[in-house]
């Protein structure tokens, strides 16, 4: 059974570097794109980028200025850093694998930006 | 990018009720469409790939069909464990993007 399960900072103040972690137990790491989603509170979900075992990534051009995805193989964890944040990256950050659609998700990481 | 326009944005349906949600695409995405169930606090569950196909496990009263630009999900019998958020996701194209949610609510 493929488990997703992610961790990092809840609490960033404005300016600060977000850092989430997601670790991927039960299924090799290879064959899919690994992915992050967000979701503010209250509102719809938005696609962050993703990226695959063999490093190649994709983001949203929304975001793309300021994230960066890394994947460590050798781990089967990738992690993703949202650069400058402000009170508009406030959400909850899913971790999710994906082959065609996004099938498995990390439990979420509720991210407050706040001064 | 290709814009996910579904409606309704909410809805409130008995037990038992047929309910159909809609997601249309700003351009042509083949059958590339996923369809997702979310409760408040939880991570979305996939409901349906490939536009039709159900999930292993989801249960049958769940169908999707659709292709190209209009896509539909239907519940054919709501039970209480339906009331929840939907949004239909497409991969055809980068950036992923999402519809904006329909809410079912207990009428």
């Amino acid at each position: 059974q493929v488990q997703l399960k992610q961790w990092g900072a809840g609490l960033l103040k404005p300016s600060e570097t977000l850092s989430l972690t997601c670790a991927v137990y039960g299924e090799s790491f290879s064959g899919y794109y690994w992915t992050w989603i967000r979701q503010p509170p209250g509102r719809g979900l938005e696609w962050i980028g993703e990226i695959n075992h063999g490093g190649t990534t994709n983001y949203n051009p929304s975001l793309k200025s300021r994230v960066t995805i890394s994947v460590d193989t050798s781990k089967n964890q990738f992690s993703l850093k949202v650069s400058s944040v402000t009170a508009a990256d406030t959400a909850v950050y899913f971790c999710a694998r994906r082959m065609a659609t996004v099938d498995y998700w990390g439990q979420g990481t509720l991210v407050t930006v706040s001064s | 990018d290709i814009q996910m326009t579904q409606s309704p944005s909410s809805l409130s349906a008995s037990v038992g009720d047929r309910v159909t949600i809609t997601c249309r695409a700003s351009q042509g995405i083949r059958n590339d469409l996923g369809w997702y169930q979310q409760k408040p606090g939880k991570a979305p569950k996939r409901l349906i790939y490939a536009a039709s196909s159900l999930q292993s496990g989801v249960p049958s009263r769940f169908s999707g069909s659709g292709s190209g630009t209009e896509f539909t999900l239907t519940i054919s019998s709501l039970q209480p464990a339906d009331f929840a958020t939907y949004y239909c996701l497409q991969h055809n194209s980068y950036p992923l993007t999402f519809g904006g949610g329909t809410k079912v609510e207990i009428k």
